[in-house]
């Protein structure tokens, strides 16, 4: 079974700019979730997908966001970037409906901010 | 708020040692918790998980993680590290569908 697929696995982008980060989650994973992952503030949760709902949202402001689609595919997006933004963007998938938290994550997509 | 605490930042053991990490959550619901383990180079996996029955629970690898409830903890413990466990190694808890982590441990077995 083909484990959680991230790209791309790295990025450099400059201020101002935006990204898309993209997450093909294990087969018949419905539930996806992303991560931000810094040396200082450790693993950030960004949101939560379901069946193409956003179930949860972490603490970030409006430049991050998300979508799923049918197929359970999702991606994120940040806009206006910052160097603050730099980090290693993880993405996990669960096959729980109720999100207990059993998460199989990608190796991460590692973006720098110039 | 809900956090979770993991006391020590930086642990470096010679192989052989026993391994306690402490992991101190604040939440006073019912609880999910999870170890999970990122060793140099690859993604995060799972370690071990609790959701209800017995709070002794056995991981992978020879981890295991005692729940308890009194105290808020659950602590990971090895009692023979190898120099294949240097890894960082993060304490989280669901609470309210979403896993809130600890600031991760990094291991260090010297061999």
């Amino acid at each position: 079974k083909a484990g959680v697929t991230q790209t791309p696995r790295y990025l450099i982008k400059t201020r101002g700019q935006q990204v898309t980060l993209s997450c093909s989650p294990i087969s018949g994973h419905r539930s996806v979730s992303w991560y931000q992952q810094t040396p200082g503030q450790g693993l950030q949760f960004l949101f939560e997908y379901f069946s193409e709902t956003q179930r949860n949202k972490g603490n970030f402001p409006g430049r991050f966001s998300g979508r799923q689609f049918s197929n359970s595919r999702s991606e994120m997006n940040v806009s206006t970037l910052e160097l603050g933004d730099s980090a290693l963007y993880l993405c996990a998938s669960s096959s729980w409906e109720d999100y207990i938290g059993e998460l199989f994550f990608g190796e991460g997509s590692r973006l720098t901010v110039l | 708020a809900q956090s979770v605490s993991q006391h020590n930042h930086h642990v470096i053991l010679s192989e052989a040692a026993s391994l306690e990490l402490g992991c101190n959550y604040s939440y006073g619901g019912t609880v999910n918790l999870f170890w999970y383990v990122q060793y140099p180079g690859q993604h995060l996996q799972l370690l071990l998980k609790y959701f209800s029955g017995d709070p002794l629970v056995k991981g992978i690898k020879g981890f295991e993680a005692e729940f308890i409830k009194s105290k808020f903890s659950f602590n990971l413990r090895k009692p023979s590290v190898q120099w294949s466990d240097t890894a960082e190694y993060f304490c989280a808890v669901n609470a309210r569908h979403q896993l809130i982590w600890g600031a991760g441990t990094k291991l260090i077995i010297k061999p």
